[in-house]
């Protein structure tokens, strides 16, 4: 069964920094590509990033851009979302997702989600 | 690529048709794969979303058949041929065709 829990939430001040998790199981880590989806408190969803199975191929959102870097360990089946420079507009549940087997791009299995606040 | 979906949100009866429209801002029709890059979920209350129909129309596996999903280039549209009262959530479509991937506002369903 695919499993993915995410970790590292949680309440910090702007300019601040907070690192997510995401422990993966069930499934050949190193082959999915994966995601950072994120939900602000009663809004819609907003796509964050995007890293390939490798690692070697990373997309981010404009609005995090230069600000949050994906990363992962495939030998620890762990993804990783470091966030510098926090704001208040990053307050949300963050989805750690693992994409489909017939589409790359989208999210075919999701977390339960970890929360970020951003406040002073 | 700006994604907007219509109605915001909807009532409709047990049984009935529902329709949601998700218009992308540019086509999402690759041609080299004759593909649409769209996605559609489904999220309830308190729960993550779950991905409903890849590829414009390609139904995920599990999913019921009342769901589907049909459109190309720039007009999209999922169907739900006979509401359930378990359909209850809000329903989005997501481009993928060109990052930064994006949503479209989300679409509440209810029964009416």
């Amino acid at each position: 069964e695919v499993q993915l829990v995410e970790s590292g939430g949680g309440l910090v001040q702007p300019g601040e920094s907070l690192r997510l998790s995401c422990a993966a199981s069930g499934f050949p880590f190193s082959d999915y590509s994966m995601n950072w989806v994120r939900q602000a408190p009663g809004k819609g969803l907003e796509w964050v990033s995007y890293i390939g199975g490798s690692g070697g191929t990373i997309f981010y959102a404009d609005s995090v851009k230069g600000r949050f870097t994906t990363s992962r360990d495939n030998a620890r089946n762990s993804l990783y979302l470091q966030m510098n420079n926090l704001r208040v507009e990053d307050t949300a549940v963050y989805f750690c997702t693992r994409a489909s087997t017939t589409c790359w791009e989208c999210s075919q299995h999701w977390g339960q989600g970890t929360l970020v606040t951003v406040s002073s | 690529t700006v994604m907007t979906q219509s109605p915001d949100s909807l009532a409709v009866s047990l049984g009935e048709r529902a329709t949601i429209n998700c218009k992308s801002s540019q086509s999402l029709f690759h041609s080299s794969y004759n593909k649409n890059y769209l996605t559609w979920y489904q999220q309830k209350p308190g729960q993550p979303p779950k991905l409903l129909i890849s590829w414009a129309s390609t139904r995920e596996s599990g999913v019921p058949d009342r769901f589907s999903g049909s459109g190309s280039g720039t007009d999209f549209t999922l169907t739900i041929s006979s509401l359930q009262a378990e359909d209850v959530a809000v329903y989005y479509c997501q481009q993928y065709f060109t990052t930064p991937w994006t949503f479209g506002q989300g679409t509440k369903v209810e029964i009416k």
